[in-house]
């Protein structure tokens, strides 16, 4: 069975830029996350999707950070305009179930490392 | 508000020896789980296990095993006769069971096991 697939793995822009990341998750899973991995951190939730639809963007930083999956299985993170502070790892995973529970474990992706300069 | 502390940052052993990385958690939830991911070079999350708070049975599995006491809202891990393949950061989670799913990761400990 194929992994959470995610592009580009690497991705250096300039501070202001624009950069779009994506995600592919495993075949059938419903629930699809998006996580920022700051160096020396842990994960942190960016937005969470059940299917098509947002469950959970409170930490998305609404003003430059925007996600899609719109046709409910793969998905985009966008950030516009970059900053410095978003150096950092940003993580795709996806569960069949989105609450916690059987079948709610999260498989991860290897992830996109951002540096912004 | 739920949170995870893994007070130890870094953690150097050598090869066979046996190694325990804590874990203590903070939540109001009366169900939750808790979760353990390993992040080799390599920078992808492996799961490890899952443990729901209703279930405080150890569980072993080969050379890892856990330990769940909720009377001191610890989930600790140990690794026995370590090997260099384990040196990773090891991450603990915490979900509420009755939010969306969303993890809670503690600040991670980095295990380096030296041949």
């Amino acid at each position: 069975e194929a992994g959470v697939a995610q592009s580009p793995r690497y991705k250096i822009i300039e501070k202001r830029q624009s950069v779009a990341f994506w995600c592919n998750p495993i075949s059938g899973h419903a629930t699809l996350y998006w996580y920022q991995q700051i160096l020396g951190q842990g994960p942190k939730l960016l937005i969470q999707f059940q299917n098509n639809g947002v469950v959970d963007d409170s930490q998305l930083p609404k003003d430059r950070f925007s996600a899609e999956r719109l046709k409910g299985v793969d998905s985009t993170l966008k950030i516009q305009p970059a900053k410095l502070e978003d150096s950092a790892v940003y993580l795709c995973a996806s569960s069949l179930v989105g609450a916690g529970g059987p079948r709610s474990e999260q498989f991860f992706g290897p992830g996109t490392r951002l540096t912004v300069l | 508000a739920q949170k995870v502390t893994q007070a130890q940052t870094e953690i150097s052993v050598v090869e066979k020896e046996d190694v325990t990385l804590d874990c203590v958690y903070e939540t109001r939830d009366t169900t939750y789980y808790l979760f353990w991911y390993k992040q080799p070079p390599s920078g992808e999350l492996v799961f490890l296990i899952r443990r729901n708070s209703f279930d405080e049975q150890n569980e072993i599995s080969g050379r890892y095993s856990w330990n769940f006491q909720k009377s001191t809202s610890s989930f600790n891990f140990t690794i026995t006769a370590s090997q260099v393949v384990d040196s990773a950061v090891y991450f603990c989670a915490l979900s509420g069971g009755s939010n969306t799913g969303k993890l809670i990761f503690g600040q991670g400990t980095t295990l380096q096991v030296k041949p």
